[in-house]
């Protein structure tokens, strides 16, 4: 029973351009929603957050956009960079919750 | 990855077998938890601990897995008697209080292999 849904194994986008990762979710419970970078043999890196207070959240080139009426958040990275090539990890939190829930990740390839 | 450290980066183990994770949190993280990746999968939680003590376990299998952070020295992950099944990435993260808000910090990974 997946609860964090990334339905995009793979994206492309070109250098300078504008790359969107999307994310649903099934748990009304959730609270917290957080994006996590990974490169191929190392752990996954904290990119950014939000609570289910708000809609967006922005850091530099990333925001989130949350929207709990649809249950769905989105990640915007801009412009792309050749280091943004990465997989990207959806993953939520509920209240008082230990544990974070992870989607299977969007792997994002930054083209020349 | 923000000075979590994780032990062996590889390990090869024989159906049958024992292998053993450590983890040490970053500097001031009581907290630690444990995830495994399986191929084409995302991370999946396994188990909480704080020191010398197990807060949520329910992402353990019953048998065969345990899990203990000691007053000193790392947090460990035990399988005995492994299957190719047990064949994965296994992350360990920290934390500093474990409140919902907070990141956790993951290490580089453990990729065990059962053959």
């Amino acid at each position: 029973d997946q609860q964090v849904k990334q339905n995009s194994p793979s994206l492309s986008v070109q250098e300078g351009r504008i790359s969107i990762l999307n994310c649903d979710y099934t748990n009304s419970m959730f609270d917290y929603f957080l994006w996590y970078k990974k490169y191929p043999a190392e752990g996954p890196t904290f990119l950014i957050s939000i609570s289910s207070i708000k809609d967006k959240n922005e850091d530099g080139r990333f925001t989130v956009f949350l929207n709990k009426s649809a249950k769905h958040l989105s990640l915007h990275i801009v412009p792309s960079q050749p280091g943004d090539s990465a997989v990207y990890f959806c993953a939520a939190r509920g209240n008082r919750d230990d544990k974070i829930i992870f989607g299977k990740g969007t792997r994002l390839h930054i083209l020349p | 990855n923000a000075g979590v450290m994780q032990n062996p980066r590889h390990l090869v183990r024989r159906r049958g077998q024992e292998a053993r994770l450590r983890c040490s949190p970053m500097k001031g993280h009581s907290h630690v938890y444990w995830y495994r990746q399986l191929p084409e999968e995302g991370l999946k939680f396994m188990v909480y601990l704080q020191k010398e003590n197990i807060i949520d376990e329910s992402g353990m299998p019953k048998e065969r897995f345990s899990a203990e952070f000691p007053k000193e020295g790392p947090s460990i992950l035990r399988i005995q008697q492994v299957v190719r099944g047990d064949s994965a990435a296994y992350f360990c993260a920290s934390s500093p209080s474990g409140t919902s808000g907070e990141e956790q910090y993951f290490g580089p990974g453990t990729r065990l292999t059962v053959t």
